[in-house]
């Protein structure tokens, strides 16, 4: 399988606490994304990071990469009770039409 | 807009029978994909297009096939369904891929049982 992996697979946190988000892949890429899927509901695009990039912010997301490592942090800064979903990490392989998706971590926001 | 668009929501198949998936998008996008979802396994690509006309295998391609005759429609098909496709599928479509831009558009899933 080419899937990469995320860490943790489950994560519980209090309303107003970070919750970071680790995901590893495998091949050389040109992006890696991430994506957040509510229960029973299709993905949602969240943020894009190049790789020639090392870190990204967009509103209370901040996404790091490390080609060296081949991994990829997503944190989400003063939580909400909304924020509880499923976050996958997707690879966008060099010169490849196709996205690897991770396996997800699953996050619970406890108000 | 309605953006990506599935029918239908909900199947139950017996083992054996056939079923076609469709999946629309009016965003004009090049590029279609079709993912599987299992629990604990994330999301699987079962076949891709990159254009009209065209199509590709992903990483588990067996006992599916896919068409996409107009731009708009990516059809997947079941020949003979077995009980190992029962799944969550997701179609998708983006407009550029290996770009900023580069973000997949998902429809909200079709739940197919097979018994």
């Amino acid at each position: 399988s080419q899937q990469g992996e995320e860490d943790p697979q489950a994560l519980s946190i209090q309303e107003g606490e970070n919750a970071t988000m680790n995901c590893s892949y495998k091949t050389s890429i040109n992006n890696l994304q991430w994506y957040r899927q509510n229960s029973g509901r299709g993905l949602v695009h969240l943020i894009l990071i190049r790789s020639n990039e090392r870190e990204k912010h967009s509103g209370r997301l901040r996404v790091t990469l490390d080609t060296s490592k081949k991994s990829s942090s997503l944190l989400i800064t003063a939580s909400r009770a909304a924020d509880t979903a499923s976050y996958f990490c997707a690879s966008r392989g060099a010169g490849s039409y196709q996205l690897t998706f991770g396996k997800g971590t699953k996050l619970s926001v406890i108000p | 807009n309605a953006g990506v668009t599935q029918t239908p929501k909900f199947r139950v198949l017996k083992t054996g029978q056939s079923m076609t998936l469709l999946c629309a998008q009016d965003m004009n996008h090049e590029y279609m994909y079709w993912y599987r979802q299992d629990p604990g396994m994330g999301l699987r690509l079962i076949h891709y297009s990159v254009g009209e006309g065209t199509t590709a295998k992903g990483e588990v391609p067996d006992g599916y096939n896919v068409s996409r005759l107009k731009k708009q429609n990516f059809l997947l098909g079941l020949e003979s369904a077995a009980p190992s496709q029962t799944s969550v599928y997701f179609c998708a479509s983006t407009a550029e891929v290996r770009r900023s831009t580069d973000t997949q558009y998902f429809g909200p899933g079709t739940r197919l049982t097979v018994l």
